[in-house]
Formats: structure tokens, C-alpha cells, sequence
């Protein structure tokens, strides 16, 4: 399996523009998780879903941010407009088997810079 | 509700010593524990992880952690570091009701030559 796969990579904006992230979860996994990584904050769960439906989105910071699941290998997390705090590493990750304890596995990340 | 701590942001070491990075939790209920490394510019990866049975558990690259139910800890351990250790290490703990993972601050090992 190709893993989870993040795009894009890298993706630098300017202040007040639409930004989506977008991912692909490992096949057969009914959860998934988005993350975002900053120096100040850490680690913070944003959103998650399972089965496409979202269960949990407490962490999303405010209206800015939406998350989409709409089939069983796509999900996209939106940010509009964008500011110069939304800077950070988007982490997505996907988990099979139930949420019963087990192994998350993360992509390799989407870093934004908003300017 | 459940929490991570750890203890220290950054860890220098020398290569080849030993080294351990300090994780403690709280939680009312039973847990489950993880260690988490991330190399530069990728994504976390699991490392170990703490179930049930045997309290110390082993990574295939020569960590280890030990669950300590009294001391409520999860430290990780390693008896000779290499340069290649040099990542970013997170504990995380799941338990209760939808088993969540949370997430500690991390551990930045970094292993000078």
C-alpha cells in the first residue's frame, strides 16, 4: 500500500486566500484524522471521521476551517480566507480495524505558509 | 479526560551513549501507551506501543519504554544512540470512551557525533 498520501507538499498564500488540503487515507481504514503541527501549539487534533461522517471537530480553531470526507478515499480540509496564524504542518492519518487501540499512520504532511 | 506530559523539549546527546526520554500521563482509566518519532519533514511514525501483558516493550531499532502503572510513566529508553536517532519523539496515550490518542508536547532528540 502507497500509505496516506497528502498534497500538497508545500503551499504558500497569501492572507484571505481559499486553501484546501487535500488527502487520500490507506485503503479499507474507516478513520480519519486531521492534525496540525506548529513550534507553539504542537501537535492538535483538528478534526476526525469515521466511516466518511464526522465525529469529533472541537479542535477546528473557527468557521475559517471545514473538513470534508465525501467517499471512503478522499477528504479535504478547507481554510477560508486564510491568515498568517493558519501557517503550520497539516498532518493527515488514517487508522483501521476500529478505533480500539492501534497504530495511526500519518502522511507525510502538507506545510502552509500564509504570508 | 487524560493528558501527556513531557518532561523535556529538546535532549542532546552524545553518539553511542544512553538516553531516555521522559513521558508521564494521567488518566482515570485503564490505557494504552504509544511512542511516535518523526524524522525531518515527514509524518509521525509509530515506534512502540504498550498494550497489555509484558511492561516493557521493544522498537526493532533498539528502544524500549517500560509501562509503570504506579508512577503513571512511559519512559523510552535506548542504551547506545546513533546519529540516526536524531528526530522528534512524541508519547501519546488512548483510553475511555472512543479510545482517542493524545498527544505529548514531543521530545527533540538530537545526537551529536
Amino acid at each position: 500500500d502507497a500509505g496516506v498520501i497528502q498534497s500538497p507538499r508545500h503551499e504558500v498564500t497569501e492572507m484571505g486566500q481559499e486553501v484546501t488540503l487535500r488527502c487520500k487515507p490507506i485503503s479499507g481504514h474507516d478513520y480519519l484524522f486531521w492534525y496540525r503541527q506548529t513550534m507553539m501549539r504542537g501537535l492538535e487534533l483538528l478534526i476526525y471521521f469515521n466511516n466518511n461522517v464526522p465525529i469529533d471537530d472541537s479542535g477546528m480553531p473557527e468557521d475559517r476551517f471545514s473538513a470534508k470526507m465525501p467517499n471512503a478515499s478522499f477528504s479535504t480540509l478547507k481554510i477560508q480566507p486564510s491568515e498568517p496564524r493558519d501557517s503550520a504542518v497539516y498532518f493527515c492519518a488514517s487508522k483501521g480495524g476500529g478505533l480500539k487501540a492501534g497504530e495511526l499512520f500519518f502522511g507525510e504532511g502538507s506545510r502552509l505558509t500564509v504570508l | 479526560a487524560q493528558s501527556v506530559t513531557q518532561l523535556d523539549s529538546q535532549v542532546p546527546v552524545f553518539e553511542e551513549a544512553p538516553v531516555e526520554l521522559r513521558c508521564n500521563y494521567s488518566s482515570s482509566v485503564s490505557v494504552y501507551l504509544f511512542w511516535y518519532v518523526q524524522y525531518p519533514n515527514q509524518g509521525l511514525q509509530l515506534l512502540l506501543k504498550y498494550l497489555s501483558g509484558s511492561t516493557l516493550v521493544e522498537s526493532i531499532n533498539g528502544f524500549e519504554a517500560e509501562f509503570n502503572k504506579s508512577q503513571t510513566s512511559f519512559h523510552l529508553r535506548k542504551p547506545s544512540v546513533h546519529i540516526s536517532d536524531t528526530a522528534e519523539y512524541f508519547c501519546a496515550v488512548s483510553g475511555g470512551a472512543g479510545n482517542m490518542l493524545t498527544f505529548g508536547g514531543g521530545t527533540r532528540l538530537m545526537v551529536k557525533p
